[in-house]
C-alpha cells in the first residue's frame, strides 16, 4: 500500500519561473493539505482539499500561489514567478475523512524546492 | 502568530536518558493534539497523540503528559536511544480545521 507520494522531490528553478509540485495521496484518501517547511522552523499549513474542491486556503499567500485537486489525477500546488524565498520544503498529507483528529495524518516526504 | 509554542528548540540526551519536549497553546478550543516525529529528508510521521479528557497517554517509551488548566503539554521519551534522534514537532487541532503545528524540537541522542 503506496503512501503519499510527492514528485518532483528536488526543483531548481530560477526567479520567475514556475513551479509544480505533484501529490498523489494514500489510496482511499480523497482529502489532501499542503504544508511549507522553511529551515529551522515548523510547519505552516498553507490549503486544504477535496476532490474538485478548495476547502480552506487561509494559508495560502494572496498571489502567485494556488492548489488544485482534480477529479482525476494528483494535487497540484503551483507557484508562479517564483521569489528567494519560496525556497522551502513543501509536504503534502492526506487523510481518509474530513475531520483530522478523527485518524491520522500522513505526510509525503516532501518536495524540496530551491530558487537561484 | 504562533499558535503552538514549542521549547526547547535543540536537545541532548545521553543515551538512557529522558527526553522531555514541552508545548504550550492558547486557543482552548483545541481537542486533539498529536506529536510527529521526523527524520532527515523524510516528511513527518504520527507518533502518539492525546486528547484533552486524559492527562496521559503512554505507548511503549514515549509519554505525553497533559495540563488542561495550563494548556501546556509535553512528550516524555524514556530510556532514549541513538535511533530517537530526529526533530519532534507537537500539534494542536480542534474539529475539522486544520493542524497548527509548533516550530520543532531537535533531539540528537549521543551514545
Amino acid at each position: 500500500n503506496a503512501g503519499v507520494m510527492q514528485n518532483p522531490r528536488h526543483l531548481v528553478r530560477r526567479r520567475g519561473q514556475e513551479a509544480r509540485l505533484r501529490c498523489s495521496p494514500m489510496k482511499g484518501h480523497s482529502h489532501v493539505y499542503w504544508y511549507r517547511q522553511l529551515p529551522e522552523e515548523g510547519l505552516k499549513f498553507m490549503v486544504y482539499l477535496q476532490k474538485e474542491n478548495i476547502i480552506d486556503e487561509s494559508g495560502m499567500p494572496k498571489e502567485r500561489f494556488s492548489a488544485e485537486f482534480p477529479k482525476e489525477g494528483p494535487s497540484i500546488l503551483r507557484i508562479q514567478q517564483v521569489v528567494r524565498g519560496d525556497s522551502a520544503a513543501y509536504f503534502c498529507a492526506s487523510t481518509r475523512t474530513s475531520g483530522m483528529n478523527t485518524g491520522e495524518l500522513f505526510f509525503g516526504e516532501g518536495s524540496r524546492l530551491t530558487v537561484l | 502568530q504562533q499558535q503552538v509554542k514549542q521549547s526547547p528548540q535543540s536537545l541532548i540526551v545521553q543515551k538512557g536518558g529522558i527526553s522531555i519536549i514541552n508545548c504550550a497553546y492558547e486557543n482552548t478550543a483545541f481537542d486533539y493534539f498529536p506529536w510527529y516525529q521526523q527524520f532527515p529528508g523524510k516528511g513527518p510521521a504520527l507518533l502518539i497523540a492525546i486528547r484533552p479528557d486524559v492527562s496521559e497517554k503512554k505507548e511503549g517509551r514515549f509519554t505525553i503528559s497533559f495540563n488542561k488548566s495550563a494548556k501546556q503539554f509535553s512528550l516524555h521519551i524514556m530510556d532514549s536511544q541513538p535511533g530517537d534522534s530526529a526533530t519532534y514537532f507537537c500539534a494542536a487541532q480542534t474539529g475539522a480545521n486544520n493542524l497548527f503545528f509548533g516550530t520543532g524540537t531537535r533531539l540528537t541522542v549521543i551514545p
